[in-house]
């Protein structure tokens, strides 16, 4: 069945450190993908998407990398900071019409000052 | 981005009894609602598809007669949770789409809503 998996649960940096959480997905036929940022308590916030005619996308301080050989999604952080400690959660979506999202197991990050 | 707002943000029922929880998107219209449901720890997991108008479309595994879903309008979906038992206990969110010019929005989430079945 489909599934979306990460690599590893857990992630600490150090403050201005890049971060990088990765992804693996398993469903060919996915061809949208989106990372989400959850805070303790919270509804998952958006940071940005990629369509898989593309293999990479930029936002502010973000970097999406799409690798479709080998079914994999990353999410980059530049200059990583107190605020971005979360849980991450990669999602997917085959676009069949019916705009499900799978969610992935999720990463939590912690930033340390 | 478009907000969607929940309804209670936190709620304590007894064990035995039924909650109902408002997902509403306060600047668009949604023609679709999503529900999951969060353990701690675990991912988002989705219970059933909203549309406006029409039945929920529940995913496998879940009781449809226990989780009643109830999108009357497009800006409003309620889920009720009837009968409430304790392994109820969970983290509830919405996220709510539409189609504007042949085009999806992407989906907003809410800031979902505790329950807890004592």
């Amino acid at each position: 069945g489909e599934s979306v998996g990460l690599h590893l649960p857990t992630l600490s940096v150090q403050e201005g450190d890049n971060s990088i959480i990765n992804c693996a997905y398993s469903n060919s036929a996915s061809d949208y993908f989106i990372w989400y940022k959850q805070e303790s308590g919270k509804g998952p916030q958006f940071i940005i998407d990629i369509r898989s005619n593309m293999d990479k996308r930029q936002g502010q301080r973000v970097t999406v990398l799409l690798n479709k050989t080998v079914k994999h999604l990353s999410l980059q952080i530049a200059a990583t900071q107190p605020g971005d400690s979360a849980v991450y959660f990669c999602a997917e979506n085959d676009q069949g019409g019916s705009e499900k999202l799978v969610f992935g197991k999720g990463t939590k990050l912690t930033v340390n000052p | 981005g478009a907000v969607v707002s929940q309804h209670p943000s936190w709620v304590i029922c007894k064990s035995g009894t039924s909650v109902k929880i408002e997902c509403r998107s306060l600047d668009f219209q949604a023609t679709t609602m999503f529900w999951y449901r969060q353990f701690p720890k675990q991912s988002l997991m989705l219970m059933a598809t909203s549309n406006e108008g029409s039945k929920a479309t529940y995913e496998q595994g879940v009781e449809k007669d226990k989780f009643l879903i109830n999108h009357a309008s497009l800006t409003l979906s309620t889920l009720t949770v009837t009968s409430a038992h304790p392994e109820d206990s969970s983290f509830y969110i919405c996220s709510a789409t539409g189609l504007a010019g042949g085009l999806w929005y992407e989906q907003y989430f809410g800031p979902g809503t505790r329950l807890t079945v004592t």
